[in-house]
């Protein structure tokens, strides 16, 4: 299958920071990103969709303006965090589809954990 | 909207089989998709039914009914190995991205 990276893979930041978030679509290009957050015993929730060259789509609930979301090129996207919080500390996975089908596979990247002190 | 149900825990013994069910309530649906979860992972694919039946897949068989909104997934022969989360996702109508239930922790023991 296809292969997405996501850098650093652990990061731990003072209150306040802002960090930012690499996902990167190895050997294929995606069209469409997607931000998902994983607490600690919970499932992954969305956060955000990304189409290259366009705005990203945020689900319900999620500041876009604290969750910064660039999709620059069909292989990279990022997430920055701005002016974290502790309450932040979350488990973030991107995943990566590419083509033009409907049913096109997702693949997730070995997600990022952020720590706010 | 979309609601997805899975049990939260399951315990089940090395070699044995277990099913891991799913029910979900969309307001549209273009497929299910079964992931298994390690902690501190990402989560990679096990599986996807779009029609109904049974997909079997080595060890692990996933089914789908339309019409009654449901799914599961049959791990078979267990390994200490598989003791994980299953996450069942659905994907909506539109280019969407999935949803995705609570999932449920499986404990092999031996």
């Amino acid at each position: 299958g296809a292969v997405v990276s996501q850098h650093p893979s652990r990061v731990i930041c003072k209150s306040g920071t802002s960090v930012k978030i690499e996902c990167r679509s190895l050997d294929f290009q995606a069209t469409t990103m997607f931000w998902y957050r994983q607490f600690p015993k919970q499932s992954l929730m969305l956060m955000a969709t990304s189409n290259e060259g366009s705005k990203a789509t945020y689900e319900q609930g999620v500041e876009k303006d604290k969750f910064l979301i660039n999709h620059a090129s069909l292989t990279l996207s990022t997430l920055t965090v701005t002016s974290a919080h502790p309450e932040d500390s979350s488990f973030y996975i991107c995943s990566a589809r590419g083509g033009t089908r409907l049913l096109d596979e997702q693949f997730f990247g070995p997600g990022t954990r952020l720590t706010v002190l | 909207g979309q609601n997805i149900d899975q049990p939260t825990e399951m315990t089940a013994t090395e070699g044995a089989i277990v099913q891991i069910n799913c029910t979900y309530q969309t307001s549209g649906f273009n497929g299910l998709f079964w992931y298994q979860q390690h902690a501190g992972e990402a989560p990679t694919f096990l599986s996807y039914n779009v029609l109904d039946g049974l997909e079997e897949k080595g060890r692990f068989s996933s089914f789908l009914s339309r019409s009654k909104g449901y799914s599961y997934l049959l791990l078979k022969e267990l390994q200490m190995k598989d003791s994980a989360s299953y996450l069942c996702a659905v994907q909506g109508t539109g280019r969407r991205a999935l949803t995705f239930g609570s999932g449920t922790r499986l404990q092999v023991q031996p």
